[in-house]
């Protein structure tokens, strides 16, 4: 009964590999986003989709790319691995359209990405 | 654009005494804040939120933040901490304005000894 699951939990893989990281979430939220943490716990939020269409689209290298193929689900598709690129990633989930800035967001456990 | 300042990576506190973790926000319009909790391997939970009202917002585990409009704070405080209360806490804002541009803060490591 997780209410935001993210799959693999671990990643550990090669510079210039592509890899994808899944997302599901089953509390029936409108918006879903996806999160960086690096080696200093910084968190940047990466992207952000709400029904399916992309609303925020922060400065993070086209190598990056997100792919909704439902409402409950968002996966973070990565080409050409860099060791930069190594860090924790969250997923996360938000209810109800327009009503934005107020709302929860609800984690994943995270993804912790291992770039060699 | 907003941002959020936690001066503290690290504080050190002994079971039972009380603890205050600081932020201070930055923004040219109103804000919503969030303190969110995050134990070891594991993703964030919200602790508590201001969106409006009382300026004094009380949350889960026992822990309170108090919104200081004038001094653009939102410290998190609780009274009696416990050796559970050992994680990485983290202010964030957003803007009013429906964006759901969450920017959070570096985090503050709190670590409980008994």
């Amino acid at each position: 009964d997780t209410a935001v699951s993210q799959t693999p939990k671990y990643l550990v893989t090669q510079m210039g590999n592509d890899k994808s990281i899944k997302c599901e979430q089953n509390l029936g939220h409108d918006t879903m986003y996806w999160y960086k943490q690096d080696s200093k716990k910084f968190l940047k939020i990466m992207f952000s989709y709400n029904n399916k269409e992309l609303i925020i689209n922060e400065t993070v290298p086209n190598r990056f790319s997100p792919k909704s193929p439902d409402k409950a689900h968002l996966n973070l598709h990565i080409n050409s691995l860099e060791l930069g690129d190594s860090a924790v990633y969250f997923c996360a989930s938000s209810p109800r359209v327009g009503a934005g800035a107020r709302e929860t967001q609800y984690f994943g456990p995270g993804t912790r990405l291992l770039v060699l | 654009a907003q941002s959020v300042t936690q001066l503290d990576s690290q504080v050190p506190v002994f079971e039972e005494a009380p603890v205050e973790l600081r932020c201070n926000y930055s923004s040219s319009v109103s804000v919503y804040l969030f303190w969110y909790v995050q134990y070891p391997n594991q993703g964030l939970q919200l602790l508590l939120k201001y969106l409006s009202g009382s300026t004094l917002v009380k949350g889960i585990n026992g822990f309170e933040a108090e919104f200081n409009k004038s001094q653009t704070s939102f410290h998190l405080r609780k009274p009696s901490v416990h050796i559970s209360d050992t994680a990485e806490y983290f202010c964030a804002v957003t803007r009013m304005d429906s964006s759901y541009n969450l920017s959070f803060g570096s985090g503050t490591r709190l670590l409980v000894r008994p």
